[in-house]
């Protein structure tokens, strides 16, 4: 069954260093998600990307934050500075269909830790 | 602002029994509405879709209803199992037009007990 990756699955990270969490969706889909989940909270919404452009961005997603899709297969998540704040499951998400016409299909997550 | 309201505080029931979550939601008129399941420290997983002109959508042990003057969904569980045990999300969908962003709600933690 066609799936979602995500790597890395845990990257320990200094304050203030630039990270890259890499996504790869599942093939046939054209809509493509970040969400985010502190630890004990709830699943919050990043940003949405279609047609090779951010077609919808939260307020969590500053200008410290970059999506990228280097090629016909990734997805990236850039953080170029990162806060203690960013320590966070990290959840890559991708759908054939446009938002909420059809389900989501999630990675198992990049857990961040910022020291 | 929208508000998707789901009971924060753990349902806990016996085995066998039927689970009942609730989501409410506000400044929503959504034209679709999801239930995932997340387990800890994994990726939410898409159980249920309903339409708002569908009253009521099934799946093997899992029923839906979605009211929408009343602005709920009900999140049914019959003859539980402890496998059942996990974070039930619900996410209220924009319409086309409304949005390009699935917003969750908080969850409700289900614990079946043998």
């Amino acid at each position: 069954e066609p799936e979602v990756t995500q790597t890395p699955s845990h990257q320990v990270t200094q304050m203030g260093q630039e990270v890259i969490l890499r996504c790869v969706p599942i093939s046939n889909h054209l809509y493509f998600y970040w969400y985010r989940q502190i630890l004990g909270q709830k699943v919050e919404f990043l940003v949405s990307f279609y047609n090779n452009e951010i077609s919808e961005k939260s307020e969590i997603f500053d200008d410290q934050f970059s999506v990228e899709r280097p090629d016909g297969s990734n997805f990236t998540l850039k953080i170029r500075s990162t806060k203690l704040e960013d320590s966070a499951m990290y959840f890559c998400a991708s759908s054939d269909k446009g938002p909420g016409t059809g389900e989501l299909f999630f990675g198992e997550g990049s857990r961040l830790t910022v020291l | 602002s929208q508000k998707i309201e789901q009971n924060s505080e753990a349902l806990n029931i016996q085995e066998g029994k039927t689970a009942t979550l609730t989501c409410n939601y506000t400044n929503y008129s959504p034209a679709y509405l999801q239930w995932y399941r997340q387990d800890p420290g994994r990726g939410p997983v898409f159980l249920l879709l309903i339409r708002e002109n569908e009253k009521e959508k099934r799946k093997e042990r899992l029923k839906v209803t979605f009211d929408t003057t009343l602005k709920q969904s009900l999140f049914h569980i019959t003859a539980s199992q402890p496998a059942d045990s996990a974070t039930y999300l619900c996410a209220p969908s924009p319409r086309t037009g409304g949005g390009n962003k699935l917003t969750f709600g908080t969850g409700t933690q289900l614990k079946v007990e043998l």
